[in-house]
């Protein structure tokens, strides 16, 4: 079954303590992206990539970390949370950047706790 | 700046028919998504144009004006079961970053 994974779909963490959200897709996806949704704001992007090797900063990519050695994973890391980054994150992959093909596939979401 | 404006809640009835707005103000312009967010879940693909129009799906269709900035969904023979969210998605020039509205809850009532 075509997907995209991401684990855990819950955390709850203490500020400081370095933390990664994996995320994985089988679909041979080029185009990966990470977003956070808050109440009221929608959902922004943190980073994105390419491609293998390739990432670059989206709109709120400050605290935030990813990387790319593998085409079909791209982990979130946060090396000190705050509880600014208390949130309901989620992962999306896609075919290319080609607009039609550029149809994002989601993952469930992980809903982070930063006490 | 990039900005894309929905409205925050719309209610109507099972059976209608409603027509959810986005404007949009953007440097570039490379395609405008349509996604639908049930309560606790991920977003689901709906709809997108990259040309000026209408694009029909089943119940759903999605209009653009390039020149206006705006765009619309039109959710057909309404059901309980499109009580969602629903987001427009702008993707600007070269296509690597996508901004999304806020988001328009609808409820959609017996």
């Amino acid at each position: 079954e075509a997907q995209v994974t991401q684990n855990p779909r819950y955390l709850i963490t203490v500020t400081g303590k370095k933390l990664t959200v994996t995320c994985s897709q089988n679909m041979n996806h080029e185009y990966m992206s990470w977003y956070r949704q808050d109440p009221g704001l929608g959902l922004r992007q943190i980073y994105y990539s390419m491609n293998v090797e390739v990432t670059d900063k989206g709109d709120v990519p400050e605290g935030y970390k990813v990387s790319r050695k593998e085409k079909r994973n791209f982990p979130l890391i946060l090396e000190s949370p705050s509880p600014n980054q208390t949130s309901l994150y989620f992962c999306a992959s896609s075919l290319s950047l080609l607009t039609a093909k550029n149809i994002q596939y989601f993952g469930a979401g992980t809903r982070l706790s930063v006490l | 700046g990039q900005n894309i404006d929905q409205p925050t809640e719309m209610t109507a009835t099972e059976g209608a028919i409603v027509q959810i707005n986005c404007t949009y103000q953007t440097s570039g312009f490379n395609g405008l998504f349509w996604y639908q967010q049930h309560a606790g879940e991920a977003p689901t693909f709906l709809s997108y144009n990259v040309l000026d129009g209408l694009e029909e799906k089943g119940r759903f269709s999605s209009f653009l004006s390039r020149s206006k900035g705006y765009s619309y969904l039109l959710l057909k023979e309404l059901q309980m079961k499109d009580s969602a969210s629903y987001l427009c998605a702008h993707q600007g020039t070269g296509g690597f970053k996508t901004i999304f509205g806020a988001g328009t809850r609808l409820f959609v009532k017996a």
